[in-house]
């Protein structure tokens, strides 16, 4: 069972525009971690969000966790080639384990 | 801060033959730690969590005999693949728990294995 739906899975946008990836579930979560992971790397973390409602700036970056805590979303204004990557996000379930979406392929065409 | 190695970075072995994959905490002790594995277009697959002194807690599915793990330090957890088959080619991860906040959790660079 996938607790975690990102979506879109791919989007490809050009230098310079805005984008919106979501991540999903039923589940609540305690906290909700995103990170970018670049091919044969492992992944990593950008920021944990914690309370609901919660908005996280990094750069232009900006991450908000949902009021229920099913849900967050990651927005990048001005997007760079250097975003390019697979977003993940995971949530921290009541067994302290992190369970992974599928991610969000992003790619900034130059 | 907050840095996880894993050695080897890629590995090759023939089937029949173990691996053995480390993953260190270089600047935090831990805990806790975590193998994961990552097929191609897939996301990442929690295998078990490590805790210093104590035996693995391995996920469903996942053959405790077959993927021997030790954490016999708070910067240290080995992961050992033992008469590796083909089907174990995939890409391990560690990640490493500082402390004992639950919210953060760091991965290593992760571990290509292939079995010819």
């Amino acid at each position: 069972t996938q607790l975690l739906e990102q979506s879109p899975q791919f989007l490809s946008i050009q230098e310079g525009e805005n984008l919106t990836v979501y991540c999903n579930s039923s589940s609540v979560f305690s906290s909700l971690q995103w990170y970018r992971q670049e091919p044969g790397e492992g992944p990593v973390l950008l920021v944990t969000v914690v309370t609901g409602g919660e908005v996280k700036k990094l750069k232009r970056l900006t991450f908000q966790f949902g009021d229920a805590r099913k849900d967050s979303s990651l927005h990048i204004t001005a997007a760079q080639p250097g975003d390019t990557g697979l977003y993940l996000c995971a949530g921290l379930s009541g067994n302290n384990r992190l369970a992974f979406g599928k991610g969000n392929q992003v790619v900034v065409i130059p | 801060g907050a840095v996880v190695s894993q050695h080897p970075s890629w590995v090759i072995c023939k089937s029949g033959t173990s691996v053995k994959i480390e993953c260190r905490s270089l600047d935090f002790q831990a805990t806790t730690m975590f193998w994961y594995r990552q097929f191609p277009k897939q996301s990442l697959m929690l295998m078990a969590t490590s805790n210093e002194g104590s035996k693995a807690t391995y996920e469903q599915g996942v053959e405790k005999d077959k993927f021997l793990i030790n954490h016999a330090s708070l910067t240290l957890s080995t992961l050992t693949v033992t008469s590796a088959h083909p089907e174990d080619s995939s890409f391990y991860i560690c990640s490493a728990r500082p402390g004992q906040s639950p919210h953060e959790q760091y991965f290593g660079p992760g571990t290509r294995l292939t079995v010819t």
